[in-house]
């Protein structure tokens, strides 16, 4: 039973293409995140939901698009997708929102996107 | 700007001896802090945190330490183990200021040696 689950765990597409990735999590959390991890191994908040509401939305391109269905599922949607885009894309989840108390996030396997 | 820098992008222990892992952050509102553990094809995975109104944390073999004066926390591992090799996480966040979010470092590659 993986508690946080990301679908693909590998994607490789072309520039221009809109691709999405899914998320869910089986641990009844209220709260959940995308992070980027980059070529230069920054990981970075992209989004975070809290019961289904955008929290954060930290300067991403509105290629990015979230889409929160119900509080177990955060999934990504990218449209014309750029080489720049090429990473590694965590989902996370925590009980609360995190960054306001010191609930613990629970990472997902990651989905490594390239694009050529 | 990184906030939260991890200097040391790999170390090399051998088994049984000490591995200190190093994290500098910048923001002297963080008050909360923690590390995680990455293994490859896996998302990082909680090792141990600590407040800022504390100057250690103990868990088993894992001990933080914070020098809020040098905006410095590190993470100790003793005895290390083969299978403590993994990248190493630092994060921070501000939760009395409601930044909403945790910023992470670079990591650490941790290669413990047999």
């Amino acid at each position: 039973d993986t508690a946080v689950s990301q679908t693909p765990k590998y994607l490789v597409t072309q520039m221009g293409n809109d691709k999405s990735i899914k998320c869910e999590q089986n641990l009844g959390h209220d709260t959940m995140y995308w992070y980027k991890q980059d070529s230069k191994k920054f990981l970075k908040i992209m989004f975070s939901y809290n019961n289904k509401e955008l929290i954060i939305n930290e300067t991403v391109p509105n290629r990015f698009s979230p889409k929160s269905p119900d509080k177990a599922h955060l999934n990504l949607h990218i449209n014309s997708l750029e080489l720049g885009d090429s990473a590694v894309y965590f989902c996370a989840s925590s009980p609360r929102l995190a960054g306001v108390n010191t609930d613990t996030q629970y990472f997902g396997p990651g989905t490594r996107l390239t694009v050529l | 700007d990184q906030q939260v820098k991890q200097n040391s992008p790999s170390l090399s222990v051998q088994e049984g001896r000490i591995s200190i892992l190093n994290c500098d952050y910048t923001n002297s509102m963080f008050d909360y802090f923690l590390w995680y553990k990455k293994y490859p094809a896996e998302g990082p995975t909680f090792l141990i945190s600590i407040s800022s109104i504390k100057d250690k944390n103990e868990d088993g073999r894992f001990t933080v330490f914070l020098n809020k004066s040098a905006k410095h926390l590190s993470l100790h591992i003793v005895p290390s183990q083969p299978g403590d090799s993994a990248v190493y996480f630092c994060a921070a966040s501000a939760i009395g200021f409601g930044t909403y979010k945790y910023i992470f470092g670079t990591g650490t590659r941790l290669k413990v040696l047999a």
